[in-house]
């Protein structure tokens, strides 16, 4: 069954400290793995997407690692800011039909 | 260029009730997803649609129904509502849709509370 799990399940850090959000699958075949962040009540907004071939991806201050060998990806916040107070959702697709697996997301707290 | 536009944005209905969601893609995006969205659940995928056909659809009962129309945008109708169906439902639209590599714009949601 395809799976995606992300952890933890949330965490508070410091404004202006840095942090990693894991995310593993057992999606197969592998497609694609994609990051969004979701402010409350909003909608996902994308932050990356990887192929198989992409090691590592950034949109700003955000750094996404792939490793699809052990089939773990990362998201890596650097300096991070209030407006990083967030849900971020790891989701893979692949499988049959190239469908997307969604995980439970990371709840992030940044307090000042 | 306009995102993905969800009306009505919060609805309150009674059980029993029905509800209609709409939709409105990107433009030039064919396939729209449905998600519904709970604390407890995460994202729970309804179904996608691909120039007015349901191409997917995930495990929900048939309360749950959708149509696109020929211009993309899409309707989802909930109908003998139950409290359980409290939710944000998510709307989100692509070029190809499923998971192929194209970035997947979601809408701002409709707030659905059944009481």
């Amino acid at each position: 069954k395809n799976q995606v799990e992300q952890s933890p399940q949330s965490l508070i850090i410091l404004e202006g400290k840095n942090c990693t959000l894991q995310c593993n699958y057992t999606v197969s075949p592998f497609s694609n793995l994609r990051w969004y962040k979701q402010d409350t009540g909003r909608g996902p907004v994308s932050l990356t997407i990887m192929t198989f071939s992409e090691n590592t991806k950034s949109n700003g201050r955000y750094t996404a690692t792939l490793d699809a060998d052990t089939k773990q990806s990362s998201l890596h916040i650097t300096a991070s800011q209030l407006s990083d107070s967030a849900s971020y959702i790891c989701v893979v697709s692949g499988g049959a039909g190239n469908k997307l697996t969604f995980g439970g997301g990371t709840r992030v707290l940044v307090k000042p | 260029k306009a995102g993905v536009t969800q009306t009505p944005r919060y609805l309150i209905k009674t059980r029993g009730q029905q509800v209609t969601l709409s939709c409105s893609p990107i433009s030039g995006h064919r396939s729209v997803s449905w998600y519904q969205q709970t604390p407890g659940q995460g994202l729970q995928f309804l179904f996608e649609y691909f120039s007015e056909t349901q191409r997917n659809k995930g495990n929900f009962p048939g309360r749950f129904s959708g149509r696109q129309f020929s211009n993309s945008r899409s309707e989802m109708n909930v109908s003998t509502l139950e409290l359980g169906d409290s939710a944000l439902y998510l709307c989100a639209s692509s070029l190809a849709g499923r998971g192929f590599g194209n970035t997947i714009y979601f809408g701002e949601g409709s707030w659905l509370t059944v009481v």
